[in-house]
């Protein structure tokens, strides 16, 4: 059974650098084919998949934040880092990890609950 | 990068009603085509994947067709639970894109 849960701060300030820990189980993201998605959702409004990393390291980023995005397997090989640099009140969300199914279909088949994290002064 | 619509963009129905959404990609994607539903609150659930295949453990009131640039997204009977918003969302490219969203709720 997979699972993945979402961890970081619930506030961050203007300008400042944004961290979530996606912790998950019951896959190994060393495995070929695996890989691990980062997904936000603005209240309201519809999801927006930020980036991916795969089983072999290789990234990617959505173009329009690619500038401001990093994302990295964490030091447990659970876990999985991202970075967002430059936080502004638009970037209010729910962070969402996700599995990403490589067959059959690739998809987004196991989500985390979520976290949200508001930007505010 | 490959924009997604979908429409309507909220819908009403009864129960038992048939409730169908379209979803169109402004290029051919094949049928990399994926269907999610979302309660509030809640993470989104893949229901379709492929364009027209279901997920395991989705009940087969749920259907979806579709190739290239045009897919449809049907609930034969509508049910009290499938109450939600959907979202398509291709991967064409190697970033997955989620369309902007059909709210269902009951009339």
């Amino acid at each position: 059974q997979i699972t993945l849960q979402e961890s970081g701060p619930t506030l961050v300030k203007p300008t400042q650098t944004l961290t979530l820990t996606c912790t998950f189980s019951g896959f190994s993201l060393s495995t070929s084919g695996e890989g691990v998605a980062w997904i936000r959702q603005p209240p309201g409004k519809a999801p927006e998949c930020l980036g991916l990393i795969y089983w072999d390291d290789d990234k990617t980023y959505s173009p329009s934040l690619k500038n401001r995005l990093t994302i990295t397997k964490g030091t447990s090989k659970d876990q999985v880092v991202l970075t967002m640099t430059s936080m502004d009140p638009v970037d209010t969300a729910t962070y969402f990890c996700a599995h990403r199914r490589g067959w059959p279909g690739r998809s987004f088949d196991y989500w985390g609950q979520g976290a949200l994290v508001t930007v505010s002064s | 990068d490959i924009q997604m619509t979908q429409s309507p963009s909220s819908l009403s129905a009864s129960v038992g009603d048939r409730v169908t959404i379209t979803c169109q990609a402004s290029q051919d994607i094949s049928n990399y085509l994926n269907w999610y539903q979302q309660k509030p609150g809640k993470a989104p659930r893949l229901l379709i994947y492929d364009a027209s295949n279901l997920e395991t453990g989705v009940p087969s009131r749920f259907s979806g067709s579709g190739s290239g640039t045009h897919f449809t997204f049907t609930i034969s009977s509508l049910q009290p639970e499938d109450i939600a918003t959907y979202y398509c969302q291709q991967y064409h490219n190697l970033l997955f894109t989620f369309g902007p969203g059909t709210k269902v709720d009951f009339k």
